[in-house]
This record gives C-alpha cells, sequence and structure tokens, in this order.
C-alpha cells in the first residue's frame, strides 16, 4: 500500500501558525480515529506529538494540535519556534494489527 | 523508567540474513506490542511488522512478507526482527517501537540499528 500523502515541505516565519495535511483513504484515515503524528529532528529518533487524532502525550507543548475531517487528517504548529525545525510524519492505523505512515513533511522555521 | 535498547550495527553482502535485537526494560514486554520501523538514507518512515511478544503473533506489512520474521523471548524481555534476502535497498536504520496499549501510537522508540547491505 502507498504511503499517507504528505507535502514535502512546510515553512514559516517564528510565531506564526503552519498546518500540514496527510491525506489517506475511506479504509484508513478516513475510517479509524488512530492517526498519530511524530516529530524527527535531525539524527534523532522519532518523538510521538500526537495520538487519536487530536491528543497530546503529556510533555508536548499545547502550541501542537491535531484534526481530521475526512480523509485528511492535520497537524498544526502554533506559535512556531525554531525548535520545531525537523521531519513530521502522520500514521494510521489500516486495520488487522497494520499502520502505515505518511511520506514526512520538512518544517523550515524562516 | 521505560527503556528500549537495540543490538549494533551490522554490515552485510547482498542475499545475506540480518537479525535485530530490541531489549526492553521498564516495563513488562508481554503487555505492549512491538513495532518494527525502518528509515532508508535520506528517506521516510517505513512500516515492517507488529508482534505481540505474548503467544509471538505476527502481522507484517505485504512488501516484506515472505522475507521477515519477528519473534520473541519474554524470558529476556526480547524482540527479534530477522530480514533475509537482504539488497542494497534494504539499506536503512531499523527501529523497534512499542504500541501504546491502545493501539493508538507507538510511545516509546528503539535508538535505531544501521543495516548496511554492501559487496
Amino acid at each position: 500500500q502507498s504511503a499517507l500523502t504528505q507535502p514535502a515541505s512546510v515553512s514559516g516565519s517564528p510565531g506564526q501558525s503552519i498546518t500540514i495535511s496527510c491525506t489517506g483513504a475511506s479504509g484508513n484515515v478516513g475510517r479509524y480515529d488512530l492517526v498519530s503524528w511524530y516529530q524527527q529532528r535531525p539524527g534523532q529518533v522519532p518523538k510521538l506529538m500526537i495520538y487519536k487524532v487530536t491528543s497530546r502525550p503529556s510533555g508536548v507543548s499545547n502550541r501542537f494540535s491535531g484534526s481530521k475531517s475526512g480523509n485528511t487528517a492535520s497537524l498544526t504548529i502554533s506559535g512556531l519556534r525554531a525548535e520545531d525545525e525537523g521531519d513530521y510524519y502522520c500514521c494510521s492505523y489500516l486495520g488487522g494489527n497494520t499502520y502505515l505512515f505518511g511520506t514526512g513533511t520538512t518544517v523550515t522555521v524562516l | 523508567q521505560v527503556q528500549v535498547v537495540q543490538s549494533g550495527a551490522e554490515v552485510k553482502k547482498p542475499g545475506a540474513s540480518v537479525k535485530v535485537s530490541c531489549k526492553s526494560s521498564g516495563y513488562t514486554l508481554s503487555s505492549y506490542y512491538i513495532h518494527w520501523v525502518r528509515q532508508a538514507p535520506g528517506q521516510g518512515l517505513e512500516w515492517l511488522g507488529i508482534i505481540n511478544p505474548s503467544g509471538g503473533s505476527t502481522n507484517y506489512a505485504q512488501k516484506f512478507q515472505g522475507r521477515v520474521t519477528m519473534t520473541s523471548e519474554t524470558s529476556t524481555s526480547t524482540v527479534y526482527m530477522e530480514l533475509r534476502g537482504l539488497i542494497s535497498e534494504d539499506t536503512a536504520v531499523y527501529y523497534c517501537a512499542r504500541l501504546r496499549p491502545t493501539f493508538d501510537a507507538f510511545d516509546f522508540w528503539g535508538q535505531g540499528t544501521m543495516v548496511t547491505v554492501s559487496s
């Protein structure tokens, strides 16, 4: 199965808000509220930022928020900071104990 | 505290097999599913499969079926991922990651194991 579709890159100035989309299909993103988002800074291990579409793990800034509409999930970063730079990946449950990642988005703070 | 520690880097020739280990501590391995994810150089994350350490049931991504085997050893809190018939495109960092008990996300990741396939 092909990866979920994300924009290759998104950029913004400090303090601005940006949104990263994650487009799937009715059988994955559209069917299950089991979309998660991961941040990966250069040379580091992925870090869980959002789970179950909108929930934030403890310790993750409330500047990060998630949403979903139809077959597209989104991650919004508000009050953009230099430390938010990195790659972001969405992940969706497909059913049958299988999962699928997005293509990844590089966030650049201008 | 929860820790997930993987085995060290490997260099393999095309056609060979590699077996990567993932040792957990700070929690009961049998209570959480473990996933394997890989990342080729400069590329994105790719899901390989999942193992339930309690009982050993597995599910693999269709792309890897027939070439990958995931096993668990609860006595040592270790899971293994073996990939056979290696080709250069298998060169990647391989991660194990713990699935939350609500099955909604991967909360703890190993540090990654670099596997290089080269003649």
